[in-house]
């Protein structure tokens, strides 16, 4: 089946500094990539839709010069946290849809990333 | 998108079959039944997808009612590695523009030995 890594699998980051998150289709092309977060006990909330080559797409509430996402290629989309805080700790995880344009999509999921703030 | 609701938890004993529900009363037309399952710390993984009736494959059955506003997943002999939470999800089947998948609270299943 197919493969979706990201890395780190865990980081720990003072306060204040910027933390980046890969996500990459392992085996098939990605034209999209959403990203998720997760708290503790909680569902996954949509944080932002990342389309390659183009702008993405953020989630009402969700500060786009925070959370800052690059899909520059057809296996990669990386997330970076600005100045993260500690309310910024969580897990993050991303899916991939396959490009190849099966009628019926399959979405893919990361292993997700811990992150947290000090 | 259509709302779904399950049961927050569940609770089985290893070797019996559980059977999850989740309504989506406002289910469209276009709209294909979707479970995913999540272990602690991990990203949701794909269990079974179904459009009307019963989808069986090597890790559990769907059954899905004429009227498509409810839909089981049934898992049979559980484990204790089964232990997660369940989601189910509604979603169009348009290949066309992104369709991002929208979680519901899902159900905590616990197996117990």
């Amino acid at each position: 089946g197919a493969v979706v890594s990201q890395h780190p699998s865990r980081v720990i980051c003072k306060s204040g500094t910027s933390v980046k998150i890969e996500c990459r289709s392992l085996d098939f092309q990605a034209t999209t990539m959403f990203w998720y977060r997760q708290f503790p006990k909680k569902s996954l909330m949509l944080m932002a839709t990342s389309n390659e080559g183009s702008k993405a797409t953020y989630e009402q509430g969700v500060e786009k010069d925070k959370f800052l996402i690059n899909h520059a290629s057809l296996t990669l989309s990386t997330l970076t946290v600005t100045s993260a805080h500690p309310e910024d700790s969580s897990f993050y995880i991303c899916s991939a849809r396959d490009s190849t344009g099966s009628l019926h999509y399959e979405q893919y999921f990361g292993p997700g990333t811990r992150l947290t703030v000090t | 998108l259509a709302k779904t609701t399950q049961p927050i938890s569940m609770d089985s004993y290893e070797g019996q079959e559980v059977n999850i529900t989740c309504s989506h009363n406002n289910i469209a037309t276009n709209d294909y039944i979707t479970w995913y399952q999540q272990f602690p710390s991990q990203g949701p993984r794909f269990i079974i997808q179904g459009y009307k009736t019963k989808v069986t494959n090597e890790v559990a059955s769907l059954f899905i009612p004429a009227d498509r506003k409810s839909s089981t997943l049934s898992l049979p002999r559980v484990s204790l590695s089964d232990t997660a939470v369940y989601y189910c999800l509604v979603r169009p089947i348009s290949s066309g523009s992104a369709r991002q998948l929208t979680f519901g609270s899902g159900t905590q299943l616990t197996v117990l030995p």
